[in-house]
């Protein structure tokens, strides 16, 4: 059974880095028929999807956030991870790891890491 | 991008009925249509795929229709545990997008 779990900072102060981690068990990372995506979603509202990476490190930004998140990862660790820089209060949120399979649908959730952005 | 449109956003319904809930793209996404329930707290979880592809462990009671820009989930016999929130996704092009949502609440 695969799953993913997030790990990170709580708590990020405004114009600094947000990084998080997300853990994979239960399957490889490097498998060619998965990418892995992070998405985002602010208290008591909708998704939004960040990016995605592929095991080739092939990367997709969502436009809104391109300028400021690089997604990465390590084979090595199993891991994967988002850097968000230059954060603001509005990057305020649950950060949730996700795989995406077949036509870039997501079967496999971390429970997701909140993140508060606040002096 | 492509902009995702839910209705209705909220919706009340008792154990047993059957619910519907549409999602309509803002240009044709083919059957790129994914859906997702949400409950309190907790991750996403993958329903539908496809636009009707029904997720392996999924209970048969959910299921989905449509192609193009407008799209169908529809429960049918609402249980307690399908009280929570669906989001729509489209998965044809990036930035890949999601619904509003539709909370579905105890009558």
């Amino acid at each position: 059974q695969v799953q993913l779990q997030e790990s990170g900072p709580g708590l990020v102060k405004p114009s600094q880095t947000l990084s998080l981690t997300c853990t994979v068990s239960g399957g490889s990372i490097s498998s060619s028929s998965y990418y892995w995506s992070w998405i985002r979603q602010p208290a008591g509202k909708g998704l939004e999807w960040i990016g995605r990476i592929y095991t080739s490190g092939s990367t997709n930004y969502n436009p809104s956030l391109k300028s400021r998140v690089t997604i990465s990862v390590d084979t090595s660790k199993n891991q994967l991870s988002l850097k968000l820089s230059s954060v603001t209060a509005a990057d305020t949120a649950v950060y949730y790891c996700a795989r995406g399979v077949g036509t870039t649908n997501f079967d496999y959730w971390g429970q997701g890491a909140l993140v508060t952005v606040s002096s | 991008d492509i902009q995702m449109t839910q209705s209705p956003s909220s919706l009340s319904a008792s154990v047993g009925d059957r619910v519907t809930i549409t999602c309509r793209a803002s240009q044709s996404i083919s059957s790129y249509l994914n859906w997702y329930q949400q409950k309190p707290g907790q991750a996403p979880k993958l329903l539908i795929y496809s636009a009707s592809s029904l997720q392996s462990g999924v209970p048969s009671r959910f299921s989905g229709s449509g192609s193009g820009t407008d799209f169908t989930l529809t429960i049918t016999g609402l249980q307690p545990e399908d009280f929570a929130t669906y989001y729509c996704q489209q998965s044809l092009s990036t930035p890949l997008t999601f619904g509003g949502g539709t909370k579905v609440e105890i009558k």
